[in-house]
């Protein structure tokens, strides 16, 4: 299907543990972030990339990795995660610079 | 940080129109105004853009004054489903692309 999508939609991790969330998108944007959403908040900037291979830090990059080896996948990592981690976390993504953003479902993830 | 500011909530009759304020007294002369919309805990969704003309699409108007420092997103008929979180963001664009940068929103009820 076109579109962007996340996986997993729902995921329970344990302090510590590394885990990664996926991305894809079937556009060939350019451009995909990655945002966390509180409960009750905004959505902050983690990272965002504008081509393959080319990442850069957001407003909250800290305990996060990512990566884009290919130009429809873009995974968040969390190499270690924490309880603060919990979150709903949004992929975006936008073909040219000043055009419509595009979101995912959100994977809601909780760290115990 | 967010480079908008907006009110916190805001209540509409359904049927009227709603309007939205949002202040970006910092904008530069290249950068648009954009407006998203978050449905409960769905993925953002974008409503409409502009730079310095007044923009109208099937969901909403955009009224951009003339100093560029504020803008009002108009609702024309508000309806239940339009009950949501509003973001007003300013786009920082460039070759490397653009850090989205959303604030905390404009938390819209529609009132039956």
């Amino acid at each position: 299907d076109a579109g962007i999508t996340q996986s997993p939609r729902y995921k329970i991790t344990e302090t510590g543990r590394q885990v990664t969330l996926m991305c894809h998108q079937t556009w060939s944007h350019s451009y995909m972030f990655w945002y966390r959403q509180d409960l009750g908040h905004g959505l902050r900037l983690i990272y965002y990339s504008a081509a393959a291979d080319i990442t850069d830090k957001g407003e909250v990059p800290d305990g996060y990795v990512v990566s884009r080896s290919k130009t429809e996948n873009f995974p968040l990592t969390l190499e270690s995660a924490t309880r603060s981690q919990t979150s709903v976390y949004f992929c975006a993504t936008t073909g040219q610079v000043n055009t419509e953003a595009f979101f995912g479902q959100g994977t809601r993830l909780t760290v115990v | 940080d967010a480079k908008t500011t907006q009110p916190t909530s805001m209540d509409c009759a359904e049927g009227r129109a709603a309007n939205l304020p949002c202040n970006h007294s910092t904008i530069s002369g290249n950068e648009y105004v954009y407006w998203y919309r978050q449905i409960h805990s769905q993925g953002p969704q974008y409503i409409i853009h502009g730079l310095k003309n007044n923009e109208t699409n099937e969901m909403a108007s955009l009224i951009i004054t003339e100093d560029r420092k504020s803008s009002t997103l108009i609702l024309p008929h508000a309806t239940l489903r339009d009950t949501a979180v509003y973001y007003c963001i300013v786009r920082v664009g460039g070759w490397w692309g653009d850090k989205i940068i959303f604030g905390k929103g404009t938390r819209l009820h529609i009132l039956p």
